[in-house]
């Protein structure tokens, strides 16, 4: 079973601050890799995917790939209270994703 | 467009009733997905289908039929409903498969009593 692993959190960090999530896989062959939001109560919806080693930025939020350690990281900088929700790290097996439970984030103001 | 749509909203059911939810999507996308979240936890894939026709079991299929007739629509029917169906589920679409973005309804939450 192709597993993807997150800290369940908790993470706190106060507004402005950068907030950091990991995520580890155990699929070698995974190609590609997503970051999605959820708000309580709501739908996933994308924030980044990632499919090369190294850095992706867009906006306020990096993604970083090392396929050689299995490890995927979403960075949020100049973190907001709007951005409080739980991150998904979903990982591609064939045609299908495979999802880590989260981790949920709180940015105090 | 209306994205991924997905009905009901809310459902009661009692142990034992059968129901179909309800999931359409009007991006001409081939692929669709059925998930369903426990509390606390991430998205398992129930079902998934790569086109009119074609459909495949995900992780956790026990208890649940689909089928796909049309490219806009993907059913997921629960037989024999159990506690254990209680979760909410979501059903999602993508154009081209695994390394495409999925697009997500905004779900159905499901009590089984």
């Amino acid at each position: 079973q192709k597993e993807v692993e997150q800290n369940s959190g908790p993470l706190s960090v106060p507004e402005g601050a950068i907030a950091s999530l990991n995520c580890t896989y155990s699929d070698r062959g995974s190609q590609s890799f997503f970051w999605y939001r959820q708000y309580s109560g709501k739908s996933p919806e994308l924030i980044m995917f990632i499919y090369s080693n190294g850095d992706k930025e867009d906006g306020r939020f990096t993604a970083q790939l090392n396929k050689a350690s299995q490890y995927v990281s979403l960075l949020i900088r100049d973190s907001q209270p709007s951005d409080s929700a739980t991150y998904l790290c979903a990982v591609t097996s064939g045609n299908k994703l495979v999802f880590g439970a989260g981790t949920i984030l709180r940015v105090k103001s | 467009n209306a994205g991924v749509t997905q009905t009901p909203k809310f459902r009661i059911l009692k142990i034992g009733q059968s129901m179909t939810l309800q999931c359409a999507q009007d991006m001409n996308h081939n692929y669709m997905y059925w998930y369903r979240q426990d509390p606390g936890m991430g998205l398992k894939l129930i079902y998934y289908s790569v086109g009119a026709g074609i459909t495949d079991k995900g992780e956790v299929p026990n208890g649940y039929n689909v089928s796909r007739s049309t490219t806009e629509d993907f059913p997921l029917r629960l037989e024999l409903a159990a506690p254990s169906q209680t979760s909410v589920y979501f059903c999602a679409s993508s154009g081209t498969g695994g390394a495409d973005t999925q697009y997500f309804g905004p779900g159905t939450r499901l009590t089984v009593l």
